[in-house]
């Protein structure tokens, strides 16, 4: 099984300020993603982090707002731009597992409060 | 599009009793099913998994899950629930490009 870190866990940022998320991946993975969880709510994926060329984002998340980077294969980091809060959210990394298993892995996770 | 449907916000069970957690799915071609709790102020931690094979899936914490293709379902059970399992519960998709989609969640309460 894969470990991920994220840094800050958590933070209390001023509105129209930016944050960036690190993800750090003890192992090579291929595919990485952005998942956000406002609130009360479910996960949303963000984006995919491709190594080596742009993120590719879901339907109402743009690279504006949220810039990513993946420079190799075992980090990424999310920048959540020009903050509200509406932004308050809980903001996951994960990978899918090498191998047969299949299985999908989340770091645990960036606590990110806007006033 | 890959999408799963929790048709319960809330599901309440005694302890001891069997509990089920309902999730439905649609899905194109052959489905990549998950489970993943939530617990309060700590991460997601998976459950159990359905790519292929035997429709009862066994996993973690004596959970198990259930696929049915004619009802295109995929429901959590557990024969005898306890306190400790009240959490809440998230049923997934993964499409062929490893993004996973999450149903809205049941928060599953365990009492005494």
């Amino acid at each position: 099984s894969a470990v991920i870190s994220q840094k800050p866990s958590r933070d209390i940022c001023q509105r129209g300020t930016s944050l960036t998320i690190q993800c750090q991946v003890d192992s090579q993975v291929t595919m990485m993603f952005w998942y956000r969880q406002q609130p009360g709510q479910s996960l949303t994926l963000i984006a995919t982090a491709n190594q080596g060329s742009e993120a590719t984002y879901e339907s109402g998340f743009v690279i504006d707002k949220f810039p990513i980077s993946r420079p190799n294969l075992t980090f990424s980091t999310l920048t959540v731009s020009n903050m509200s809060p509406e932004d308050s959210s809980i903001y996951l990394c994960s990978l899918t597992g090498t191998g047969s298993t299949n299985e999908q892995f989340f770091g645990p996770g960036t606590r990110l409060t806007v006033l | 599009a890959q999408s799963v449907a929790q048709p319960e916000d809330q599901v309440n069970v005694a302890e001891g009793n069997p509990l089920t957690v309902k999730c439905t799915y649609s899905v194109s071609g052959n489905p990549y099913l998950f489970w993943y709790v939530q617990y309060p102020n700590r991460g997601l931690q998976f459950l159990l998994k359905y790519i292929t094979g035997d429709n009862l899936v066994k996993g973690s914490y004596g959970f198990e899950a259930e696929f049915n293709k004619s009802q295109t379902s995929f429901h959590l059970k557990k024969p005898s629930a306890l306190v400790s399992d009240s959490a809440l519960y998230f049923c997934a998709v993964r499409d062929v490009f490893s993004r996973i989609y999450f149903g809205a969640g049941t928060r599953l309460t365990v009492k005494p």
